[in-house]
């Protein structure tokens, strides 16, 4: 079946540093989605790409679609507190349309 | 509005007896999703609903699992004869429809502990 391969697992940094996460994939997506989960609630999206080599931006997030449509990267600039948490990437496609396959999961810890 | 809603929030229960989730959507959406999250891991797909279709089935790990939507609304997932291994939490997500460009929106997750 699909897999995602996300990293890094995860990430110690200091607030206002730029943080870098990615994700691939053994095969096509249709659609790449970055997702935010806090402790205790449920994942949250943060961007949503629909096109291969689409690159988007949410505030001080950006993400890019893969040319290959088989990776997809999310990069944070300067980071705050409340960026803390688990961040997902997730793919759409093939032959199960209304289902996400979901990466690892990158935990963000941010040190004031 | 309010947003997709789980219950109960926890559950703790013996191995080998039954359990019942329950999920309800953000009132319109046609489409749930039931996911599964493992401790420290990704979020695994179960099985989602899409109006009067079948639902796809595909992710669901044993016979032991099983899940309705009644009414195209509120979803119950049933777990069997629980084992420790069916211990996570279990995310339930709707979306207006299964296109690609409708948003899932997660609800807060049930977290099954399997003694």
């Amino acid at each position: 079946g699909q897999q995602l391969n996300q990293s890094p697992q995860s990430m110690f940094i200091q607030e206002g540093e730029d943080v870098s996460m990615n994700c691939t994939s053994s095969s096509i997506f249709n659609t790449w989605l970055w997702y935010k989960q806090d402790p205790g609630e449920g994942p949250v999206l943060l961007i949503a790409l629909y096109k291969a080599g689409e690159l988007t931006s949410n505030g001080r997030l950006t993400a890019q679609f893969g040319t290959t449509r088989k990776d997809s990267f999310l990069n944070i600039s300067a980071s705050i507190p409340s960026d803390v948490g688990i961040y997902f990437c997730a793919g759409r496609g093939g032959t199960s349309y209304g289902k996400l396959t979901f990466g690892q999961g990158t935990i963000l810890t941010v040190h004031p | 509005g309010a947003g997709v809603s789980q219950s109960p929030s926890n559950k703790v229960t013996e191995k080998g007896k039954d359990v019942e989730l329950r999920c309800d959507p953000i009132s319109g959406h046609t489409a749930l999703y039931w996911y599964r999250q493992s401790l420290g891991q990704g979020l695994e797909f179960l099985i989602y609903f899409q109006g009067n279709s079948a639902p796809d089935k595909s992710g669901l790990p044993s016979d032991r699992f099983s899940a309705e939507r009644t009414g195209g609304s509120v979803s119950t997932l049933t777990i069997q004869r629980t084992q420790q291994e069916d211990s996570a939490v279990y995310l339930c997500a709707s979306s207006l429809s299964i296109a690609s460009t409708d948003t899932q929106y997660f609800g807060p997750g049930t977290r099954l502990t399997v003694l």
